[in-house]
């Protein structure tokens, strides 16, 4: 079965806190990986992908762990407007650019 | 640059009724997605769309979903009829041809049936 699971949530840290979320995969032939990030009653919104290498953009670092099929996302210094609900994705391997999403994560920053 | 653009945003409607949804994509993107994202679930893909052509409609239900993109641009998706569990968003997105293009989401219509 085609699966991505990621941590139940939700998380509430206050502002300046460092949060991390934890995502695994199902398909060791999954060969693309990304955080979109999703505001409340909005549409999902790339976030950043996910590299083998790990990548950082900002504040924001992400990992992948192709041997323990786990991925992650750090975000350090949080802000209020980090607020949102963080969707693990992964490609669905042998069709054509799909993309199979977890359940995500909510994230509350508090002041 | 516009970007994925779809209709109606809200809709209510009656069980066995049924209802279409209207999504245009960014120009020049061939490929177009339908999900439907129940509330606390990430986003499900019902039907994927290369330019006219349907590539992936494994989880569509096609007993009372249907999808069309006749020209190869704008999308309608439909139920008939429609069932309580069907209450969901429903989302449009586009990308580049191409495994591991960015896609872009409209901004979803949500569809209640009482």
């Amino acid at each position: 079965r085609k699966e991505v699971e990621q941590d139940p949530g939700p998380f509430n840290v206050p502002e300046g806190a460092t949060v991390a979320f934890n995502c695994t995969y199902s398909n060791s032939a999954s060969q693309s990986f990304f955080w979109y990030r999703q505001d409340c009653r909005k549409e999902p919104k790339l976030l950043m992908s996910v590299y083998s290498s790990g990548n950082e953009d900002g504040r924001f670092t992400a990992q992948l762990n192709r041997a323990s099929q786990y991925i992650s996302l750090l975000i350090r210094d949080s802000k209020l407007s980090d607020s949102a609900t963080y969707l693990c994705v992964v490609n669905d391997p042998g069709s054509q650019g799909n993309l199979i999403f977890g359940k995500g994560t909510k994230l509350s920053v508090k002041p | 640059e516009a970007g994925v653009a779809q209709s109606p945003r809200y809709k209510i409607i009656e069980k066995r009724q049924s209802v279409a949804f209207w999504c245009n994509p960014i120009s020049g993107h061939a490929t177009l997605y339908w999900y439907q994202q129940i509330l606390g679930q990430g986003p499900k893909l019902l039907i994927q769309f290369q330019n006219n052509g349907v590539v992936d409609d494994s989880q569509l239900p096609k007993d009372r979903f249907s999808a069309e993109r006749l020209k190869g641009v704008d999308s309608t998706l439909k139920i008939q009829p429609a069932k309580l569990e069907d209450s969901a968003v429903y989302l449009c997105a586009s990308s580049l041809p191409g495994a591991g293009e960015t896609q872009y989401f409209g901004p979803g219509t949500r569809l209640l049936v009482l």
